[in-house]
């Protein structure tokens, strides 16, 4: 069975700072793994997705997240905070064979970003 | 269609109605999944399609919650006896194939849904 643990259900940074949400996950098979981000009264939109290639991700956004299998994490960073990152994001993951259906998304993280 | 369409966007009803929830997919796209997602939390699994075939239903919480597609393309999920505790936003997503194959889901707005 898999299970996603997000830390913080809230995090807020200044604006220009690192931003870290932080992402672990339990599952018995190689998983893939996602970070989706939802805006007020919009759907989840996929920022990446880690699907056994390279462990360091790149998304859209300048947003990025780095498989580590050793610490069964998936965190995601961006560099430097911009207003618009204001968000909820989420992140999920699924077995990785084929015929996997149910994927399973942590209870996100809101990020706040102070000016 | 370019994206994933839901309706209603927004859905009162008072507790013990029936309520009938429309996901429209991406044209394209093969699969289509159905979520339930509560204040606060992240989107829960309740089922989904693989064209009009229905392989997992496993995440639907009661017999009173059923789902169809029919003809492979638009899906509705329908509530019976709707209960206070089904209060929710309840989300549709497609995607080319399974998510296990690594496909990216797109998902559409949301049905928020209130049961007095």
């Amino acid at each position: 069975a898999q299970s996603v643990t997000q830390l913080g259900s809230h995090v807020s940074v200044s604006e220009g700072a690192l931003v870290l949400l932080r992402c672990n996950y339990s599952s018995s098979v190689p998983p893939y793994l996602f970070w989706y981000v939802q805006y007020p009264n919009q759907g989840l939109q996929l920022l990446l997705k880690y699907t056994s290639a390279a462990t360091l991700v790149k998304g859209i956004n300048g947003f990025e997240a780095e498989f580590k299998k050793s610490e069964t994490s998936f965190h995601l960073t961006k560099p430097s905070a911009h207003m618009s990152d204001a968000a909820e994001y989420f992140c999920a993951v699924i077995s990785g064979y084929s015929s996997a259906s149910k994927i399973i998304f942590g209870s996100g993280t809101r990020l706040s970003i102070r000016p | 269609g370019a994206g994933v369409s839901q309706s209603p966007r927004y859905k009162v009803t008072k507790r013990g109605q029936d309520v009938t929830l429309r996901c429209d997919p991406i044209s394209s796209h093969a699969t289509l999944y159905w979520y339930q997602q509560a204040l606060g939390q992240g989107p829960e699994f309740l089922t989904y399609f693989n064209y009009e075939a229905q392989p997992d239903k496993s995440g639907l919480p009661s017999d009173r919650f059923s789902a169809e597609r029919p003809e492979g393309s638009i899906s509705t999920l329908t509530i019976q006896r709707t209960e206070q505790r089904d209060s929710a936003m309840y989300r549709c997503a497609s995607s080319l194939a399974p998510a296990g194959a690594g496909e990216t889901q797109y998902f559409g707005p949301g049905t928020r849904l209130l049961v007095l």
